[in-house]
């Protein structure tokens, strides 16, 4: 089927560093989404993007949060400064239409802060 | 509340047996995944339905959007059906899946 990928696989990094999460989403698709994961928990919406513009987001998508896909690359989030509890695995998604799509899913970046 | 409710958290069946997950919702979903997280972690997409019942293999699912429910029915269960089943819905009035806290598959021998 479709495939997602995620770049990287796994990230480890220094509290109050920026880091940037890599999605390439199915080549024809035009809704992307990032979902955070923390070991242990539930899977949860962080926020999904169209047409170069941020349609809805959760309360856990702190300010400093951002997403974006310049020139149909990757879909990209970043966090700055990062925090210890955005420790989790961010699983990016994408889907053909908003409503009445399956999405489909990457394997997911584990990123770790220390 | 949780508007996904996912049961049970844990099952574990012998090979060739089956049984089946629910998710129940608090309010109306315009459509349901189910997915089964593998090994490395990775999200094996299963089945997406906006209603009725679909069928793959050992593996079907309905959708009850009225009734606020859907149901993974397993059949004749194989060791590689171990792992971990979500169920996702998705928001009537969002673009977004929301998921269930999951079920945790153990196939014993």
């Amino acid at each position: 089927g479709p495939k997602v990928l995620q770049i990287p696989s796994h990230q480890i990094i220094d509290m109050g560093q920026m880091v940037t999460l890599n999605c390439d989403p199915v080549s024809n698709h035009l809704y992307f989404y990032w979902y955070k994961q923390i070991l242990g928990q539930q899977m949860e919406f962080l926020v999904n993007f169209y047409n170069g513009k941020v349609m809805e987001k959760s309360k856990l998508f702190k300010d400093q949060f951002s997403v974006e896909r310049p020139d149909g690359s990757y879909f990209t989030l970043k966090i700055q400064p990062t925090a210890l509890e955005d420790s989790a695995v961010y699983f990016c998604a994408s889907s053909l239409r908003g409503y009445y799509a399956e999405q489909f899913f990457g394997p997911g970046t584990r990123l770790t802060v220390l | 509340g949780d508007q996904v409710e996912q049961s049970p958290s844990a099952l574990s069946l012998h090979e060739g047996t089956g049984s089946a997950l629910r998710c129940n919702f608090t309010t109306t979903m315009r459509a349901v995944q189910w997915f089964r997280k593998n090994s490395r972690g990775s999200l094996i997409n299963l089945f997406y339905l906006a209603s009725g019942t679909k069928e793959n293999g050992r593996l079907k699912s309905a959708f009850d959007s009225k009734e606020r429910y859907s149901t993974l029915h397993i059949r004749d269960a194989q060791l590689e059906d171990s792992g971990t089943y979500f169920c996702a819905a998705e928001d009537t009035n969002a673009y977004k899946v929301i998921f269930g806290k999951g079920t945790h598959l153990h196939v014993l021998p």
